[in-house]
């Protein structure tokens, strides 16, 4: 069964920056799906960050949320399984619940979806 | 850029009655691309339709999505104690690429 779990720092000093990652179990990571991360806040509520897929370069292709665009790094960790998310520079602005989820074979002409989602992580951003 | 607007923001129902969530784009959309979810307290989004009428995997058939153009809805026809949630509608488009509605908190009567 498709599992997803997020972990990293629950607390991250403003300016600094946010490092996530999502480990990745009972699929690849270098499968035909794209990795996203999500994060939701009580006032903006769900917001989507950026996504990874494993070909096209190296490091991957990404597609990230022109908001957040500058300040925002998705990798893969292939040996690991898993995906990481960074984000610097963060405010208090930052502070919301982080979730990884995956787009299972990408956005075909039919669909497109996260499915499934990790549990979560609560990241505040607080000196 | 597209923008996604859930009616009603609150919707108080009793288990048996029928529950109809609104989500209204801004601009045309394809179908192909709606989708909704279901987030409990504490939990993480599930899926619950895509491709604007299709269920996902264990979703009960007494929820369907159906809509067009820019007007979508999530019906649910008889509501059970364990569909009390936020529902939340999500659209792929162009940049940014991935777009949520604001929700719609499910809640008892």
């Amino acid at each position: 069964q498709l599992q997803l779990q997020e972990s990293g720092p629950g607390l991250v000093k403003p300016s600094g920056t946010l490092s996530l990652t999502c480990a990745v179990s009972g699929d690849s990571i270098s499968s035909n799906n794209w990795w996203n991360w999500v994060r939701q806040t009580p006032g903006k509520g769900l917001e989507w960050i950026g996504e990874i897929h494993h070909t096209g370069s190296a490091s991957g292709t990404t597609n990230y949320n022109p908001s957040l665009m500058s300040r925002v790094t998705i990798s893969l960790d292939k040996s690991r399984n898993q995906s990481s998310l960074k984000l610097n520079s963060v405010t208090a602005a930052d502070t919301a619940v982080y979730y990884c989820a995956r787009v299972p074979g990408g956005c075909s002409a039919t669909s497109c979806f996260f499915d499934p989602w990790g549990q979560g992580t609560l990241v505040t951003v607080s000196s | 850029e597209i923008v996604l607007t859930q009616s009603p923001g609150t919707l108080s129902l009793s288990p048996g009655e029928r529950a109809s969530l609104s989500c209204r784009a801004s601009h045309t959309v394809r179908s192909d691309y709606l989708v909704w979810y279901q987030q409990k307290p504490g939990q993480a989004p599930r899926l619950v339709i895509y491709g604007a009428s299709s269920r996902a995997t264990d979703i009960p058939d007494r929820f369907s999505g159906s809509g067009s153009g820019t007007d979508f809805t999530l019906t649910i026809s008889r509501l059970e104690p364990e569909d009390f949630a936020v529902y939340y509608c999500q659209l792929f488009g162009s940049s940014p690429m991935y777009i949520f509605g604001q929700g719609t908190k499910l809640e008892i009567k």
